[in-house]
This record gives structure tokens, C-alpha cells and sequence, in this order.
């Protein structure tokens, strides 16, 4: 089935620095691609998508291009705040009822 | 409200108790999902209902008993539940497009969770 693989964290920075934190995945065909955020005590919320390749999501400062080349979903912020301090996850769909598959998640903490 | 809700928030229950989790979507979607999310663990699917049928039963053990009435609410009934059940449970929804377990996922929006401590 579909799988993703997610850079390992932590992840610390300091404000303003550049952020990229790696995905990449296997699948069948071209499925749309995820990255969710999880901040502290929170469930987890959409940050963006691309739904097919060479497309580019965006939200907040944050983009991630579908890459079908190198199988690639990077995140990448140019310039992290102090509230961007939480987990990131990458997904894809899969399985019989086309529920998405989660990336193992990267704490990422910005520091002042 | 708006969005997927869940209720409690937080639920601290002894290995003998029974107790249920509730969910509910006011964004009209046909699919809804139960995760577990594990310190140290990656999100773990536990079930999945689209059209209101169960189509995913991820080996989950029976203590863990969901229950999905119409397609805007979703319980998970827990019955003698053991310490290393305890976890952050996540409700989920989408809308995904033609038939049951179809092609075409759509994104899913979480509720909150609810933090289960079982003692």
C-alpha cells in the first residue's frame, strides 16, 4: 500500500531561520498529498495539499511542491516563528477505504 | 458549532469502568475515522466509516467497540481497558466521493481529541 517516510526530529531553530523538513513517498498512481500540524494539546489541522504532481501547496509562509520525479513533499517555511512550535505530519491516501497514512511526525521547536 | 467536535476533552476511567467517546461533524461529510495517537507512536488508524458502514477494522482489540448511528456522529464505546490503552483518541471526517470505500480521498478534519488516562 501507499507509505510516506518523514525526516526524524527534533527539529530546534532559531526564529527567523529557514525550515525544511523532508517526506517522501510510495504509492500507486499520483494520490493527493497532505501536511498536517499538531499544536500542543491539539488535535490535528490541515496546513496543505496538492492533489497532483508539480502542483504547489501553501499556507501561513509554509509550501510544499509534488514532486513525482524524486517521490518528494518537503515543507518549507523561509522564515519560522516561535508559534510554529509544534508536530508536523506528512500523509498520503491509502488502504481499501482511502484513508490517509501518517508520517511518523517531526517535533519542530523555534526558539526566540 | 463548526468543525468536528469531541467530547470529553479529557477522561480518566479505572481498567473495570465502561465509558464512550463521542464525535460529531457539522461539515456534511459521508466518511468518519478513529485514531489513537501514542507518545512515541505514530497515529494509528482504528476504524473507518463511510456511508455509515464500518469498511476498516484495523485488528483493533474488542474492547474497543465503535458505533456510528447516522453519518454526522461517532462513538467508541471502552469496556475493561487496560494501562497501555491510554492515549490521545482522535476523531476524523472527510467527504469522500461515490461509493462505499470508493476511490478518492478527500481531506480529512480532526476533532480536538480526547486524552484517556486508564488507570
Amino acid at each position: 500500500g501507499n507509505s510516506v517516510t518523514q525526516m526524524e526530529g527534533p527539529v530546534t531553530l532559531s526564529e527567523e531561520a529557514f525550515l525544511t523538513i523532508n517526506c517522501t513517498y510510495t504509492a500507486t498512481g499520483y494520490p493527493s498529498l497532505f501536511w498536517y500540524v499538531q499544536y500542543p494539546g491539539e488535535g490535528l489541522q490541515l496546513l496543505l495539499k496538492a492533489t497532483k504532481a508539480d502542483d504547489k501547496g501553501s499556507n501561513k509562509g509554509f509550501e510544499a511542491t509534488y514532486r513525482k520525479e524524486t517521490t518528494s513533499f518537503h515543507l518549507e517555511k523561509g522564515s519560522v516563528q516561535v508559534s510554529d512550535s509544534a508536530v508536523y505530519f506528512c500523509a498520503l491516501p491509502s488502504g481499501s477505504a482511502r484513508q490517509l497514512t501518517f508520517g511518523s511526525g517531526t517535533q519542530l521547536t523555534v526558539l526566540p | 458549532e463548526t468543525g468536528v467536535t469531541q467530547t470529553p476533552r479529557h477522561l480518566v476511567m479505572g481498567m473495570t469502568n465502561k465509558k464512550s467517546l463521542k464525535c460529531e461533524q457539522h461539515l456534511g461529510h459521508n466518511a468518519m475515522y478513529w485514531y489513537k495517537q501514542s507518545a512515541k507512536k505514530p497515529l494509528e488508524l482504528m476504524f473507518v466509516y463511510s456511508l455509515e458502514e464500518r469498511v476498516e477494522n484495523n485488528s483493533v482489540p474488542s474492547r474497543f467497540s465503535p458505533e456510528c448511528p447516522n453519518s454526522s456522529h461517532l462513538f467508541l464505546h471502552l469496556h475493561t481497558l487496560q494501562p497501555e490503552d491510554s492515549a490521545l483518541y482522535l476523531c476524523a471526517s472527510s467527504q469522500v466521493p461515490g461509493v462505499a470505500g470508493g476511490i478518492g480521498a478527500d481531506t480529512q478534519y480532526f476533532g480536538p481529541g480526547t486524552r484517556l488516562t486508564v488507570l
